[in-house]
């Protein structure tokens, strides 16, 4: 059980265009989704959490107009990186949580703007 | 603040123990978790600790909480070369928002 997928795995787009993440809980339901984005050999960094039906909350720093976050169910949270540019390349997970306090993690998408 | 801190590697023999250390920071925190992280992998959770408890062991990994040196640890018993990852400590305070605050991770190299 707790099982959350991520889609693409990888993708690779040239600047200027904008790229589509999607992250499922695919055997619960998700009332809270998180985005993190993790640089080589480094930490995860929190992004934002996302709440179905709700804006989401980011994390400072972090540009809302270039992250846009939907979480239009309990079981897809999407995040669309507009306008992406080279500096944006990176590996993207999410996770979701159960209503409980544990996260589950998806296996991240890795982005390369070209 | 809020780091939570662990040392950035460790290399073992394949058989003996690892032992990977955290300390964390926020004394309210409700449960504290480990994460194991393969190459361009997502993050797989390993086992978790509720506060109240000291101890906690399944199969061979073993959590050690010491709350008074807000201090965890993770024990691999007859550690295997698959075993070699990115391991992380997170601390889940009771904020109210869920956020987790990651350790640094620690790379645990297992050498044949």
């Amino acid at each position: 059980g707790a099982v959350v997928s991520q889609h693409p795995s990888r993708v690779i787009c040239k600047s200027g265009t904008s790229v589509k993440i999607e992250c499922r809980s695919l055997d619960f339901q998700a009332t809270t989704m998180f985005w993190y984005r993790q640089f080589p050999k480094q930490s995860l960094m929190l992004m934002a959490t996302s709440n179905e039906g709700s804006k989401a909350t980011y994390e400072q720093g972090v540009e809302k107009d270039k992250f846009l976050i939907n979480h239009a169910s309990l079981t897809l949270s999407t995040l669309t990186v507009t306008s992406a540019h080279p500096e944006d390349s990176s590996f993207y997970i999410c996770s979701a949580r159960d209503g409980g306090e544990t996260q589950y993690f998806g296996p991240g998408t890795r982005l390369l703007v070209l | 603040g809020e780091d939570v801190e662990q040392s950035l590697f460790l290399s073992v023999r394949e058989g003996d123990s690892s032992v990977i250390n955290c300390t964390y920071t926020d004394s309210s925190s409700t449960y504290l978790y480990w994460y194991k992280q393969e190459p361009g992998a997502g993050l797989q959770l390993l086992t978790y600790i509720f506060s109240n408890m000291d101890m906690k062991q399944d199969q061979r990994l073993t959590v050690l909480l010491n709350k008074k040196d807000k201090h965890l640890s993770l024990r691999i018993a007859d550690t295997q070369t698959g075993d070699s990852a990115i391991y992380f400590c997170a601390e889940s305070p009771t904020s109210g928002t869920y956020k987790y605050i990651f350790g640094t991770g620690t790379r645990l190299k297992v050498l044949a």
